[in-house]
């Protein structure tokens, strides 16, 4: 069974420009999750979506968006890029988002790093 | 707000030696709790989850937790490392009740680095 794939793997972009990243969750998981890993604030949750929908958000200012696919494929936008953006971001999926079935924990993929200069 | 704290930001030990790697978390609420383990360049690999039941948990490759609820701790062990277990572990908690959706807690980490 395939797991999480995340691409690209790198980006490099330069401060003021936007950045699109894409995540395949395993096949069968209808959730799918976003977090910002630096050294600094280390793992930070962004949103997590569920059937399309937005069901739970982390404390990002707007110019982090996201969105899922009928497929449950999900993207994650960044606008008017930072420095501070900076990061390795992390998809995760899973059957059904909640914690409370032994069936259901988050996996994760390899990450995009991005590097804004 | 829960909150994770991971006592140790390194733990340095040698080859077949035992390990305990310490977590506490603070939360007005029910639990969830996990640990995973980050190879370098990889992501988040699930080690262990306490969800209910038994406090004594068993997780991939030898390790295992403890949750004690009224230390509010939930520390991993393995009793041998390799070489290969070098890497960063952490400590995550998710809120019970079921709406916190995709949305874990994690700590700052522990690098784990075993010498030979």
């Amino acid at each position: 069974k395939a797991g999480v794939t995340q691409t690209p793997r790198y980006l490099i972009k330069t401060r003021g420009q936007q950045v699109t990243l894409s995540c395949s969750p395993i096949s069968g998981h209808r959730s799918v999750s976003w977090y910002q890993q630096t050294p600094g604030q280390g793992l930070q949750f962004l949103f997590e979506y569920f059937s399309e929908t937005q069901r739970n958000k982390g404390n990002f200012p707007g110019r982090f968006s996201g969105r899922q696919f009928s497929n449950s494929r999900s993207e994650m936008n960044v606008s008017t890029l930072e420095l501070g953006d900076s990061a390795l971001y992390l998809c995760a999926s899973s059957r059904t988002g909640g914690f409370s079935s032994y069936n259901s924990p988050l996996h994760f993929g390899n990450g995009t790093r991005l590097t804004v200069t | 707000a829960q909150s994770v704290t991971q006592l140790d930001s390194q733990v340095p030990v040698f080859e077949e030696a035992p390990v305990e790697l310490r977590c506490n978390y603070s939360s007005s609420v029910s639990v969830y709790l996990f640990w995973y383990v980050q190879y370098p360049n990889q992501g988040l690999q699930l080690l262990l989850k306490y969800l209910s039941g038994s406090t004594l948990v068993k997780g991939i490759n030898g390790f295992e937790a403890e949750f004690n609820k009224s230390q509010t701790s939930f520390h991993l062990r393995k009793p041998s490392v390799h070489i290969s277990d070098t890497a960063e572990y952490f400590c995550a908690v998710s809120e019970g009740g079921g709406t916190s959706y995709g949305k874990l807690t994690f700590g700052q980490g522990t690098i784990l680095t075993v010498h030979p």
